[in-house]
């Protein structure tokens, strides 16, 4: 059975502090790493795919680290804002072609004014 | 912009009831998926399905059952609902990537929360 897991589960952060939470996966058979924003009564949409060892992705104030041969992944939110509060889902792709995401519990992010 | 459409935001049923959820997507995908969220388990895959009339199993199939008669559309049944069913329900599209990894990207609708009483 494969495991993806997100730590910590919830995260309070005061605004314009940065933070950074974790997501592993396995190290065999590793495809592609994702990862999504899912605000609250909205849709999740991705935010990143990653697929080779040492990617560093950046949208605006957000980035990610892959480490595929220690499976895990970083998101860095640099300055948190209100509107950074959400569910960041990070998901593994195991087999090519199969299109199946294996999905982590979750990180959900507050950030307080 | 890539569109999944959920028929419904709330749904409230009976135990024993048969229930449809009904997702369609506007981008031609040939995946799509059905999943269910409950608090602290993340994201679960109940069945998938890559092209017309073809579907998977996903990690918990059981009470469930799919139909995928057209490309655009895909159908989650609960045959006889029962209360653990309770749950966020999420549907999501997305292409076969080809040559593009970009294409193993989801889309999601905006969930249908399901209260089975």
């Amino acid at each position: 059975i494969l495991n993806v897991e997100q730590s910590p589960q919830s995260l309070h952060v005061q605004e314009g502090d940065s933070t950074n939470f974790t997501c592993s996966f396995p190290s065999s058979n590793f495809y592609a790493l994702h990862w999504y924003r899912w605000e609250t009564a909205k849709s999740p949409e991705a935010l990143f795919v990653m697929t080779l060892n040492g990617d560093e992705k950046k949208k605006g104030r957000i980035s990610a680290t892959l480490n595929t041969k220690e499976g895990y992944s970083y998101l860095y939110i640099k300055g948190s804002q209100p509107e950074d509060s959400a569910t960041y889902l990070c998901a593994f792709l195991w087999q090519q072609g199969a299109q199946k995401l294996v999905f982590g519990q979750g990180t959900r992010l507050t950030i307080n004014p | 912009d890539v569109k999944v459409t959920q028929s419904s935001r709330y749904l409230v049923k009976r135990t024993g009831e048969k229930v449809f959820l009904e997702c369609v997507q506007d981008m031609d995908h040939e995946n799509m998926f059905w999943y269910r969220q409950d608090p602290g388990l993340g994201l679960r895959l109940i069945y998938f399905s890559y092209d017309v009339k073809m579907k998977e199993k996903g990690d918990i199939p059981e009470g469930y059952s799919v139909s995928r008669e057209k490309k655009e559309r895909f159908s989650l049944i609960l045959e006889s609902a029962s209360t653990n069913q309770t749950s966020m329900y999420l549907c999501a599209s997305s292409a076969t990537p080809g040559q593009s990894i970009a294409k193993n990207i989801q889309y999601f609708g905006a969930g249908t929360r399901l209260s089975v009483l």
